[in-house]
């Protein structure tokens, strides 16, 4: 079965770069979640997308953007890059749901690890 | 205070044994429950939603106490692979998600 295809997998940037993380979520999925997780640390939730919409924000700084296209792609967009920044960026995909939004289960793509110099 | 609490372990279990984990939730107005099981530098992969009624796949059962504002996760039998980090995630909002900390779980031969 197709899964969340994230790319690229792994990233090496320097401070104050710029970096765009591509999430492909599964055929017919509506939604799409990003996520960062630092070391030893659980999921943050930083941004979602509905029907290519943002309809859900977290903890994400200021420096990040998203966003999701027509084909239900979603890009983040991270500038001025910091240290702390270094983490797995993973993105998840809910399918579309007709009950209102319960039970939507997400599915997590592979993550991109990205690492800050 | 978190939205969703695990005691993070780890839980150290022989082959065969049966463990449980619960995972509290703040806002009694939380719909959705799962739970994940995340490998060292893994994706998170669903393990199994958690409805009302208690479910069961296999080895493993998911309740909910909706009272007591808490999931649990039951599983028997435990295996050397079922060494993991298991999620708990809640659904409050439309795409609202927060997870647990995690509960790191070591099944030992």
């Amino acid at each position: 079965a197709a899964g969340v295809i994230q790319s690229p997998r792994h990233l090496i940037k320097e401070k104050r770069e710029t970096a765009t993380l591509k999430c492909y979520p599964i055929p017919r999925h509506d939604t799409v979640y990003w996520y960062q997780q630092g070391p030893g640390q659980d999921p943050q939730f930083l941004i979602s997308f509905y029907e290519k919409m943002q309809s859900d924000k977290g903890s994400i700084p200021d420096r990040f953007s998203a966003q999701q296209f027509s084909d239900y792609h979603s890009e983040l967009n991270m500038s001025s890059l910091e240290l702390g920044d270094s983490a797995l960026y993973f993105c998840a995909s809910s399918p579309k749901d007709v009950a209102g939004g319960a039970y939507n289960e997400q599915f997590f793509g592979p993550g991109t690890r990205l690492t800050v110099l | 205070r978190k939205e969703v609490e695990q005691d993070p372990g780890p839980f150290n279990v022989p082959e065969g044994a049966t463990v449980a984990f619960n995972c509290t939730y703040s806002n009694s107005a939380s719909q959705s429950f799962f739970w994940y099981r995340q490998d060292c530098r893994k994706e998170p992969k669903l393990l199994m939603s958690v409805y009302s009624s208690g479910n069961e796949d296999g080895r493993f059962t998911a309740q909910l106490n909706r009272a007591s504002q808490y999931i649990s996760l039951l599983i028997r039998d435990s295996k050397l692979s079922d060494s993991a980090t298991y999620l708990c995630v809640v659904n409050t909002d439309f795409n609202k998600f927060y997870f647990g900390s995690g509960t790191k779980l070591n099944v030992k031969p």
